[in-house]
């Protein structure tokens, strides 16, 4: 089973407050990503990491920010939360090299009222 | 960019087989298959490696034609557990090493 962790689960906010959403993992994975899904719909890489201070923006736009400053850590910021953020945030990560998965977190549902 | 699956939503009895496919407009280094139930995370069933490498779950087959740019996952005998939407993910190489594009996702329903 796969040790990559998540925080809050849900989180129900209101407009324009900051928020970081959590992501930890403990198998000590090089590679790790962010994804944004509405429910019933595909997940969309927001940004990725494969290394500690490297972080780089996904294939869908997004104002949020992240940092990787340590290997088993990768956070998520939204400076200032609005409705249009409402969505299930997925990290995942996956070890280096091509063959190998990427292990989902059990995500973060954000709703920003 | 997206790859785009078909069929969009299935609907089987207990024990009958089922194909998802997987298309790409761009070149594939590899592909992966994962199974999302309803409020859970995606979980891993296959990946298919350029020149013929495969890992994933004994019961779940999949094939990779990389100069169609393609990918199929079969499901065979299928069990009421394997309900979920299925996503594939392409995977490209130089720059985007890693780096995942999801399809649009087929949901899959197996009924008793």
């Amino acid at each position: 089973e796969a040790d990559i962790y998540q925080t809050p689960r849900y989180l129900v906010i209101g407009t324009g407050k900051k928020i970081t959403l959590e992501c930890s993992q403990t198998m000590g994975h090089d590679k790790m990503y962010w994804y944004q899904q509405d429910p019933g719909m595909e997940l969309h890489l927001i940004h990725y990491s494969y290394g500690v201070n490297s972080t780089e923006k996904g294939d869908l736009s997004s104002e949020s920010t992240v940092s990787r400053i340590r290997t088993e850590h990768f956070p998520l910021t939204l400076e200032s939360a609005r409705p249009s953020h409402t969505s299930q945030y997925l990290c995942a990560s996956t070890p280096r090299g091509l063959s190998y998965e990427q292990y989902f977190g059990p995500g973060t549902r954000l709703t920003v009222t | 960019q997206q790859p785009v699956q078909s069929p969009q939503a299935v609907i089987l009895r207990e024990g009958e087989d089922a194909v998802i496919n997987c298309s790409s407009s761009k070149a594939l280094y590899s592909v992966h298959w994962y199974r999302q139930k309803h409020g859970e995370a995606p979980v891993f069933l296959m990946i298919l490696l350029k020149g013929g490498e495969q890992k994933g779950h004994e019961k779940i087959s999949a094939s990779f034609n990389e100069k169609k740019q393609q990918s199929s996952l079969y499901l065979t005998a299928s069990q009421l557990s394997y309900s979920g939407t299925y996503f594939c993910g392409p995977g490209a190489g130089g720059t985007s090493y890693g780096k995942l594009t999801f399809g649009q996702g087929t949901i899959l329903t197996v009924h008793p």
